[in-house]
């Protein structure tokens, strides 16, 4: 069984660039987040897509958004790419156990923007 | 608003002595609290989570952690550390309107581990 998978590993931009991450989910799930993580920080929510719908979003502008396909795989986009976006972007899986959510991550994609 | 802190950002042991990672969350009601390990280069794996019942939770790799509402803490602990476990490790809390759905996460806390 595949876990999730993210391409690319990683990625350089130049600012005001646009970017297109990519996220597989594990087999049977459904529903895909999206993380950043700066470096020496946290992951920091992005977003969530559930039937192909963005459900929940955190605190990020609107130059970041997203696509789910119908076969629950996932992009990330950032548009006009500021050096701040420099990240690990993670990608996580959601699968429901009960009452509780269990998230699954990718290795994640490392953005470097120059 | 949900928060979490860890208070360590760096925390060294001798392998095969005991671990003790601190986490404090912030939260209205009843939370969702996971701990995760990152290795470098690597993603996120999920060491265990607590919702509700046994305030003691044990996970994989020998780890397991306390809930104690009093102290807003969720505590990670392992007797006995391997030179392996050497990683990052996170705290999250997920809210209750989400069933974690949605996670915050601590900054981390990266464990080494001398010979």
């Amino acid at each position: 069984d595949a876990g999730v998978t993210q391409s690319p590993t990683h990625l350089i931009k130049t600012r005001g660039q646009q970017v297109t991450l990519r996220c597989s989910p594990k087999s049977g799930h459904d529903t895909v987040s999206w993380y950043q993580q700066a470096l020496g920080q946290g992951p920091q929510f992005i977003f969530q897509y559930y039937e192909e719908e963005e459900r929940q979003r955190g605190n990020f502008p609107d130059r970041f958004s997203g696509h789910q396909f119908p076969n629950y795989s996932s992009e990330l986009n950032v548009n006009a790419l500021l050096l701040g976006d420099s990240a690990l972007y993670l990608c996580a899986s959601t699968r429901r156990t009960g009452v509780i959510y269990e998230q699954y991550f990718g290795p994640g994609t490392r953005l470097t923007v120059t | 608003a949900q928060s979490v802190t860890q208070p360590d950002i760096h925390i060294t042991v001798s392998e095969g002595a005991s671990l003790e990672l601190r986490c404090n969350y912030s939260y209205g009601a009843t939370p969702y609290l996971f701990w995760y390990v990152q290795s470098p280069g690597q993603g996120l794996q999920l060491l265990l989570k607590y919702f509700s019942g046994d305030t003691l939770v044990q996970g994989i790799k020998g780890f397991e952690a306390e809930f104690k509402r009093s102290q807003s803490s969720f505590n990670l602990r392992k007797p006995s550390v391997h030179w392996s476990d050497a990683a990052e490790y996170f705290c999250a809390v997920g809210g209750l309107d989400n069933a974690g759905n949605m996670l915050t996460f601590g900054g981390g806390t990266r464990l080494m581990v001398k010979p």
